[in-house]
């Protein structure tokens, strides 16, 4: 089976840019859709992308997400960053046995 | 509106069995465009996948569970469940049950795992 790797935390200041990448260890990124859900501290998670780059009803544009081939990783990119972004967040993708696979996650602070 | 929620005794003691609801509103289970789930998340941990349920009954579970592991779905009640057998303190965590693609969770509920 394979993994998904993620930075362990990533820290910028308010109003700013993140991006968070997520990088598959073997098998083709482009397989299977990605999605991203964010866990604020004592909540339970919340999808944030759907379908490589699809915002759930909800969730504000400043969420994107993407997928880079020659990396083989995706990536959620967090814009105009506020204090209520301050989250764990995770991507998760399945396998070709219908596995689910989770990725380490990223700890943002704002 | 779907909502997700789940239910089940909070403590369990070492070797008994784990059994946990998820009861769906809002949608039907018997749906053929999505599967439902359980994840679990031990304490200060990342996000386990458990095992899958889809439509067409079949169920697909993590490879290091699967040996004692059990998803099923009561269409009667618009309802699925998780058994875990023989659980060990190893197994305390937040179970979360999610409708997929996309996921839709729900709120979790505490398994202690003690005697």
């Amino acid at each position: 089976n394979f993994m998904l790797t993620q930075p362990h935390s990533v820290s910028e200041s308010p109003g700013k840019t993140v991006t968070i990448s997520c990088t598959r260890s073997s098998g083709s990124i482009a397989s299977y859709y990605v999605q991203w859900c964010q866990q604020r501290p004592g909540s339970s998670p919340t999808t944030v992308i759907s379908d490589d780059n699809q915002r759930p009803s909800g969730v504000p544009d400043r969420f994107s997400g993407s997928i880079d081939r020659s990396s083989n990783s995706a990536s959620l990119t967090i814009s105009e960053l506020r204090p209520e972004d301050e989250a764990d967040y995770y991507c998760h993708t399945y396998d070709s046995d219908s596995h689910e696979v989770f990725g380490t996650g990223t700890r943002v602070s704002v | 509106q779907l909502h997700l929620q789940e239910s089940g005794p909070g403590l369990v003691k070492p070797s008994e069995t784990l059994s946990l609801n998820c009861s769906v509103s809002g949608a039907s289970i018997n749906s053929d465009v999505t599967y439902w789930a359980w994840i679990r998340q031990s304490p200060g941990k990342g996000l386990e996948w458990i095992g899958s349920l889809y439509y067409s009954g079949s169920s697909y579970y993590n490879p290091s569970l699967k040996s004692r592991v059990t998803i099923l779905a009561d269409t009667s009640k618009n309802l699925f469940s998780l058994k875990v057998r023989s659980v060990t303190a190893a197994d305390t965590a937040i179970y979360y049950c999610a409708r997929g693609e996309p996921f839709v969770w729900g709120r979790g509920t505490m398994v202690t795992v003690s005697s």
